[in-house]
């Protein structure tokens, strides 16, 4: 399968703690999007990539939540010092231009 | 922020109908898009849509960008039971970020066989 890819899928954590997600997207993308979902909403835009640079922050993510995209291939989301309000599906989509193609999330639950 | 409403917010219809359902903004969108969502998974893309007054169909799937740039339509004809899960439209601004999508609430739509 050469959809896009993230793990781990569930993520159960006790508040305080640090938790790291990993996204592979489709292997010919240079966009990578990172997105939350809580329920009964949409995703809600988080940060993007164009190959390793970030070119684009949304003000939802705060100073504890940083992404990188070291080699313009995979990419990671750290949360730091979790908090209950953190709990929430994140999801990473990529794209060569506009249409966007999702992973299947990871789902976090901070304790 | 920018806000997509769109509506219905959840339907129940009977096997073989057709849905409707729309999303609309104040703002003006250059792209609409379609995704639906099963539970405990990422959205899937079931159509894209690049031009004012443009019309696209995938299978029983046809959906509409509004000639104003601030709406769009999804149509499902004879509804299956797979149809059930919940569809958002997201949309990216004509101005602004170029970046990222912004996505309606969802529509719920659960079929009875």
């Amino acid at each position: 399968d050469t959809g896009v890819s993230q793990n781990p899928r569930h993520k159960i954590t006790k508040r305080g703690q640090n938790v790291t997600f990993r996204c592979d997207p489709i292997s010919e993308h240079n966009r990578l999007y990172w997105y939350r979902q809580t329920l009964g909403q949409g995703p809600e835009f988080l940060t993007y990539f164009q190959n390793e640079a970030q070119l684009e922050k949304s003000r939802l993510l705060s100073d504890r939540f940083s992404a990188e995209r070291p080699k313009g291939s995979f990419s990671t989301l750290e949360i730091q010092r979790t908090e209950q309000g953190d709990s929430a599906m994140y999801l990473c989509a990529s794209s060569l231009v506009i249409e966007q193609f999702f992973g299947p999330g990871t789902r976090l639950t901070v304790l | 922020g920018q806000q997509l409403n769109q509506s219905p917010q959840s339907m129940f219809i009977q096997e073989g109908e057709d849905v409707s359902m729309n999303c609309t903004s104040s703002s003006i969108f250059n792209t609409w898009l379609w995704y639906k969502q099963d539970p405990g998974e990422g959205p899937v893309l079931l159509i894209a849509l690049y031009k004012a007054g443009e019309l696209t169909s995938n299978g029983r799937l046809t959906a509409q960008f509004g000639i104003t740039r601030k709406d769009s339509f999804l149509n499902i004809s004879a509804s299956i039971p797979s149809d059930v899960g919940i569809y958002f439209c997201a949309g990216q601004l004509l101005e602004g970020s170029q970046g990222n999508l912004i996505f309606g609430k969802g529509t719920k739509l659960s079929v009875k066989p």
